[in-house]
This record gives structure tokens, sequence and C-alpha cells, in this order.
């Protein structure tokens, strides 16, 4: 199964500020998925990244605030925009390839995200 | 839209016991997974359920899936303190790739 590097493990940010993550794949894969889960609560799924194509975002959750990108098939980013302590979660990548029928999905290792 | 249920919540248990967590979805998945999440970790992939009447079993493990109930039950068999974790069930549905998860299930074995 493919193998996720994800950056940073945690940061402490200030309200206003913004944060960037990355997650880089260990193979090419079609789809990455950023999800949120807020503490002590289940994962959302935030938004589907495709290369070559505009981010597809979940209801709630708009690209001014969570811009993504998607450069190539290894390679994605999170950027958590003009932060406030609401947005304070943990910050998970996850990847579906070929062998999302039978080996399940990836994840990331995850940002812990305080805002202060 | 799918929704995923996940019951009971909170289990606190003795080791040496055994017990059964259920998953219920609101329409037809195509598969069917659970994952553990330690606290602080990521999620550990446990099993990939995709057909009626699949059975898998790891350890002290089982999963299995009824599509025509809408049910997934993961079935512990004599706990141990190591299996203390948060365990997600979790589908996807009409084709797409997208995991809608449970809220999740916090497992507490008391030695």
């Amino acid at each position: 199964s493919a193998v996720i590097s994800q950056k940073p493990s945690r940061d402490i940010c200030q309200r206003g500020t913004s944060l960037t993550i990355q997650c880089q794949v260990d193979s090419q894969v079609t789809m990455m998925f950023w999800y949120r889960q807020q503490p002590g609560q289940s994962l959302t799924l935030i938004a589907t990244a495709n290369q070559g194509s505009e981010a597809t975002y979940e209801s709630g959750f708009v690209i001014d605030k969570f811009p993504i990108s998607r450069p190539n098939l290894t390679f994605s980013t999170l950027t958590v925009s003009n932060m406030s302590p609401e947005d304070s979660s943990i910050y998970l990548c996850s990847v579906a390839g070929t062998e999302v029928r039978s080996g399940g999905y990836t994840f990331g290792s995850g940002t812990r995200l305080t805002v202060v | 839209e799918l929704k995923v249920e996940q019951n009971p919540l909170f289990l606190s248990m003795q080791e040496g016991k055994n017990y059964t967590i259920y998953c219920n979805y609101s329409t037809t998945s195509d598969r069917l997974y659970w994952y553990r999440q330690d606290p602080g970790k990521s999620l550990e992939s446990l099993f990939v359920l995709l057909s009626n009447g699949a059975v898998k079993q790891e350890g002290r493990l089982m999963a299995s899936l009824d599509t025509k109930a809408r049910l997934s039950t993961l079935h512990i068999t004599a706990a141990v303190h190591d299996l203390s974790a948060t365990y997600f069930c979790a589908g996807t549905q009409g084709g797409s790739e997208k995991l809608v998860f449970g809220k999740g299930m916090k497992l507490t074995v008391n030695p």
C-alpha cells in the first residue's frame, strides 16, 4: 500500500494567520482526500483533490478558507487560511489508488493544529 | 446520502471478555471499512469488506458484513489491554471514492 509523508506533524499558530500542510505519496495516485477531525470527533471530508483540476469541496467547506493544490500525482497541499480557534483540529490526507477496492485507503500521520 | 452509525460509542470492558460492536448504514454501500485510531495517531486500516456475507479475522478481531441488513459487526474475542483505541467504520456509496465515517467507538479494556 502507499506510504504518505505528511508535514508538519503539529503546529501552534496565531489567529488570523495561515498554515499549509503538505502530503507526499510514494506512488502515483489518482485521488487525494483531505479530512478534518475536531477534538474527540469523527473525520469529516473537506475536499477531494484530483491532479489537473480544481478540488471538489464538501458542504460547509470553501476554497477561500481551505485552498488546495495538487500539482502532480504524488503531492498535495491544504492551506488553512485566516485561522481562528475553531480551526483547531487534526487534519489528515488520504489516498485512493489502484488498491482501494481491496486494500482500503491509506492515511497520513496527521497534522495537529492548535490556533491561539 | 450515506449515513453511518456506530454503537455503542463508548465501551469499557475487562480483559478476557468478548463483545460485539455494530455499524449500521443508511443506504446501499459499496464497501465497508474498519479503522483503528490510537490517541494522537492516524488511522490504521483493519478490514475491508466488499460483499454480502464477507467475514475477515485478524487476531482477536473479526468483522462481518450483511448488506441486506445494512449492518457490519466487529467482534472482539478475549479482549486485551492493547485493543484499547477508537474504532471507526466507514462506507462508500454509489461508486464514489469518498469515505463516510461513523462517529467512532472508544474502547477501553481494563486489566
